[in-house]
């Protein structure tokens, strides 16, 4: 199985900051990496596949960076509505398909 | 407008088998490279995927859960459906099912999901 490692699992910000979270990957897995975003109580939304493609009506705030084994996720300014929690998942090797253990943005 | 809705009991007994049901609409679970999978999420724990149903009917389950899980999907009434035998109180989770789409380009990846069921497992 490939494993998806987060960092960092929690992490405190401002509204305005540049807030960067980071995916490994056990093993290549080229650029077929996916990011979520979940509220609570809320389903998670898509916000990024293939490491740096942006999901129709996402902001642009958002970016994906990568491949391999390593990723990034980007919010260049972050806004209150972006406080949540990220997933990162590989989208190519399967069974199984693995999310990571998610990175929870937290209001500073 | 593309919707998916779960469906099923909210309480099962140990050793009980859950049937969940995915209703989808705006899309057609005969498109070209699309499917639909199961994922949950225990409470307050991270996601953790359950297996998926392509449109060619090819099938893909959780390599730890495998023995338990069937998954299968009725393209005229336009819902899959999760079964999951022998649950267990470790199995209490919301159950989502979520859209594929274009898994070629894309990888497989869930662009729209359903609003998750809350299925408790205890006697």
């Amino acid at each position: 199985d490939i494993q998806m490692t987060q960092s960092p699992s929690s992490v405190s910000a401002s509204v305005g900051d540049r807030v960067t979270i980071t995916c490994r990957a056990s093993q290549p897995i080229s650029s077929w990496l996916a990011w979520y975003q979940q509220k609570p109580g809320k389903a998670p939304k898509l916000l990024i596949y293939a490491a740096s493609s942006l999901q129709s009506g996402v902001p642009s705030r958002f970016s994906g960076s990568g491949s391999g084994t390593d990723f990034t996720l980007t919010i260049s300014s972050l806004q209150p509505e972006d406080f949540a929690t990220y997933y990162c998942q590989q989208a190519n090797t399967f069974p199984p398909l693995t999310f990571g253990g998610g990175t929870k943005v937290e209001i500073k | 407008q593309v919707t998916l809705k779960e469906s099923g009991p909210v309480l099962v007994k140990p050793t009980e088998t859950l049937t969940l049901t995915c209703i989808v609409s705006g899309f057609s679970l005969s498109n070209a490279r699309m499917g639909v999978s199961w994922i949950r999420q225990p409470p307050g724990k991270a996601l953790e995927w359950l297996g998926h149903i392509f449109s060619n009917d090819e099938k893909s389950y959780s390599t730890s859960l495998k023995s338990r899980l069937t998954i299968s999907k009725d393209t005229s009434k336009s819902q899959v459906v999760l079964s999951m035998t022998n649950m267990d109180p470790v199995d209490t989770a919301t159950y989502y099912c979520a859209r594929i789409r274009d898994y070629m380009v894309r990888g497989v990846t869930f662009d729209y999901w359903g609003q998750g069921t809350l299925v408790t497992v205890s006697s």
